[in-house]
């Protein structure tokens, strides 16, 4: 039933430890994105993803890996975790790379960094 | 560069009406969404307007003018439920979101 779905919900870790976030969408969408939402509730792209193939890019630490193993899923990979990475962290897809489209997202994922 | 305001907070009473406006200044616009998110929740899309003019769904409008960069959301018959963070977004190659309006909807 569920059409975007993410795991872990939370995820509390240590400083410079590394983690994976896994995004998984049921709804035959080409496109898929991580998002990252901050404590003020700012909520900014950090990649998308069209048919595995990635299409954005935005100026984020390379610490941040995303890899789409088939364009049902997009994880997201996180090395030598810092303080200011602590967010919640959001999947979502859309029907094609045309950006009118809905997005649909998962129901996040609380990262905290300790 | 891309900005977007909206107010940082709204509140109102049940029944009532409430409009949310958006002023964005950014290149590449194709159209303006907006997404309403509960505490604790994810963004779900309310509404997309690519062109100038009045989209209605139930008890939810949203307003675009392009000349004036400018759109708002109507919501109308408010309800207890409606107590949410809503964003306007401006659809360019990506979705860039405003930094959200807090609505408080009392009894």
């Amino acid at each position: 039933d569920t059409a975007v779905s993410q795991t872990p919900k939370y995820l509390v870790t240590q400083m410079g430890n590394d983690k994976s976030i896994k995004c998984e969408q049921n709804l035959g969408h080409d496109t898929m994105y991580w998002y990252k939402q901050d404590s003020k509730k700012f909520l900014k792209i950090m990649f998308s993803y069209n048919n595995k193939e990635l299409i954005i890019n935005e100026t984020v630490p390379n610490r941040f890996s995303p890899k789409s193993p088939d364009k049902a899923h997009l994880n997201l990979h996180i090395n030598s975790l810092e303080l200011g990475d602590s967010a919640v962290y959001f999947c979502a897809s859309s029907q094609e790379r045309t950006i009118m489209n809905e997005q649909f997202f998962g129901p996040g994922t609380r990262l905290t960094v300790l | 560069g891309q900005s977007l305001e909206q107010p940082s907070e709204v509140t109102a009473v049940e029944g009532a009406i409430v409009q949310i406006n958006c002023t964005y200044q950014t290149s590449g616009f194709y159209g303006l969404s907006w997404y309403q998110q509960h505490d604790g929740g994810a963004p779900t899309f309310l509404s997309y307007n690519a062109l100038d003019g009045l989209e209605e769904t139930g008890r939810f409008s949203s307003f675009l003018s392009r000349s004036d960069s400018y759109g708002y959301l109507l919501l109308q018959e408010l309800q207890m439920k409606d107590s949410a963070s809503y964003f306007c977004a401006v659809n360019t190659d990506k979705l860039i979101f405003g930094t959200g309006t807090r609505l408080q909807v009392f009894p």
